[in-house]
């Protein structure tokens, strides 16, 4: 087991350039997220899915856009890349949503955007 | 809506002193909540959740909604245990499901 998988770790964007951040689960879960951390901000959710086909806004939604076609994979797209997403980018998956079926964190992607 | 509190950006503490790492929220409903870490160079990752009511690696950490507070606890801090840590509010309103996390604190553990 992978567990879950970012791609890339590092990425530099220029203000309005357009990329997909890959997040990958091996492990059958149904719940995936996008979280972005940022200092003095703690982590913030960005988009969820609880299922394939689902995908439902977060705290911070504007400027990104996600979608579930498969189980496995749930890749962040930002259309028009601003200086104000540079952040570092996690994704997470748990079993199901519940109390007992904790988050499972990738390693992150870190994003600078000049 | 929810939100969590970790007053503390930085906690220092000896090796061998007691560790509170505090936390409050504020939720309307009935609060599912956990304790995440950060290690160096490694993932984040569940410590404790309050439902389980259970001791990780020493920690404990019990819910109370008087004061409505999670504060993590540990009696003999190790250097193992300075990571960084967050704490998180779980909330469901309608199907929706949200994970709530604080700002988090660094706590560094001295020699």
């Amino acid at each position: 087991n992978a567990g879950v998988t970012q791609t890339p770790k590092f990425q530099v964007l220029k203000t309005g350039q357009s990329m997909t951040l890959q997040c990958a689960q091996d492990m059958n879960h149904e719940y995936m997220s996008w979280y972005r951390q940022d200092p003095g901000m703690g982590l913030r959710l960005i988009h969820y899915s609880v299922g394939a086909g689902i995908t439902d806004q977060g705290e911070v939604p504007n400027g990104y856009n996600v979608s579930r076609s498969t189980t496995e994979d749930f890749p962040l797209r930002l259309l028009s890349a601003a200086p104000s997403q540079t952040s570092v980018y996690f994704c997470a998956s748990s079993v199901r949503v519940g109390e007992d079926s904790p988050l499972h964190f990738g390693n992150g992607t870190r994003l600078t955007v000049t | 809506a929810q939100r969590v509190t970790q007053p503390e950006k930085l906690l220092s503490v000896f090796k061998g002193a007691p560790v509170e790492l505090k936390c409050n929220y504020s939720y309307s409903g009935s609060p599912e909540l956990f304790w995440y870490v950060q290690y160096s160079r490694q993932r984040l990752q569940l410590l404790l959740r309050h439902i389980s009511r259970e001791s990780i690696k020493g920690f404990t950490a019990d819910l109370n909604k008087g004061e409505t507070s999670f504060h993590l606890k540990k009696p003999f801090a190790q250097e193992e245990d300075s990571a960084m840590y967050y704490c998180a509010l779980r909330s469901s309103n309608f199907g929706n499901e949200k994970l709530t996390f604080g700002t988090g604190t660094r706590l560094t553990i001295i020699p």
